[in-house]
């Protein structure tokens, strides 16, 4: 079946600009996850999603940054006034159930560039 | 805090070999521990898992991990090395006590030379 898929796959903007990244988990995976990895880094957790709520927004590093998922299935992370050092490929990952030991399948990722 | 720590960078290994991609954790509470391997412009792929009972499991492609309690170890391990091995692993961990985060750690690049 069909995998994670995120779109675009590239994003370049300029600092300043709104920028917003989209995510289809698999179908029927109720639990979605954001993630930010720089390079040479692993994937930083941004924010959950355990259906259309964000049951923990923790990581998300500032108010710029804000993630949606009105259906409960594709998500939408929107980054405001972009900066330089939001560069990164943000990763998006979903799960199948409420566990929280069911492992996540990975999207290939978005490759966002600040300019 | 919750942490992962990934001593190496690199592990070079010749093809036919065994191999171990180490990991250590740090959690408050019980680890939920994982194995991700990520080839080169593709998602990252789980391997395995440690959830709880038998402290050895194994996983796709032929990988195995041991966790280790008191050694807070979650060392990834294969016994013989295939050139197709060659990725980048992420060990990851769940706290069990500290919500829904998972803790990635920085990645070891594994080349299996031929």
């Amino acid at each position: 079946g069909a995998g994670v898929s995120q779109t675009p796959s590239n994003k370049v903007t300029e600092k300043g600009k709104y920028v917003e990244l989209r995510c289809d988990p698999i179908s029927g995976h109720t639990a979605l996850y954001w993630y930010r990895q720089s390079l040479g880094q692993g994937p930083e957790f941004l924010i959950y999603f355990q259906g259309t709520g964000a049951a923990d927004d923790s990581g998300l590093p500032n108010d710029r940054f804000f993630a949606v998922r009105p259906e409960g299935s594709v998500s939408t992370l929107k980054i405001q006034r972009t900066e330089r050092g939001d560069s990164a490929v943000y990763l998006c990952a979903s799960s199948y159930g409420r566990s929280s030991y069911n492992e996540q399948f990975f999207g290939p990722g978005t490759r966002l560039t600040v300019l | 805090a919750q942490s992962v720590a990934q001593p190496e960078d690199q592990v070079n290994v010749a093809e036919g070999n065994p191999l171990t991609v180490k990991c250590t954790y740090s959690v408050s509470g019980n680890p939920y521990l994982f194995w991700y391997v990520q080839y080169p412009n593709r998602g990252l792929q789980f391997l395995l898992k440690y959830i709880t009972g038998d402290n050895l499991v194994k996983g796709s492609y032929g990988f195995e991990a041991e966790f280790n309690k008191s050694q807070t170890s979650f060392h990834l391990k294969k016994p013989s090395a295939l050139v197709s091995d060659s990725a980048l692993y992420f060990c990851a961990v769940r706290d069990s006590m500290a919500g829904n985060q998972f803790y990635f750690g920085t990645g070891t690049s594994l080349t299996v030379i031929p």
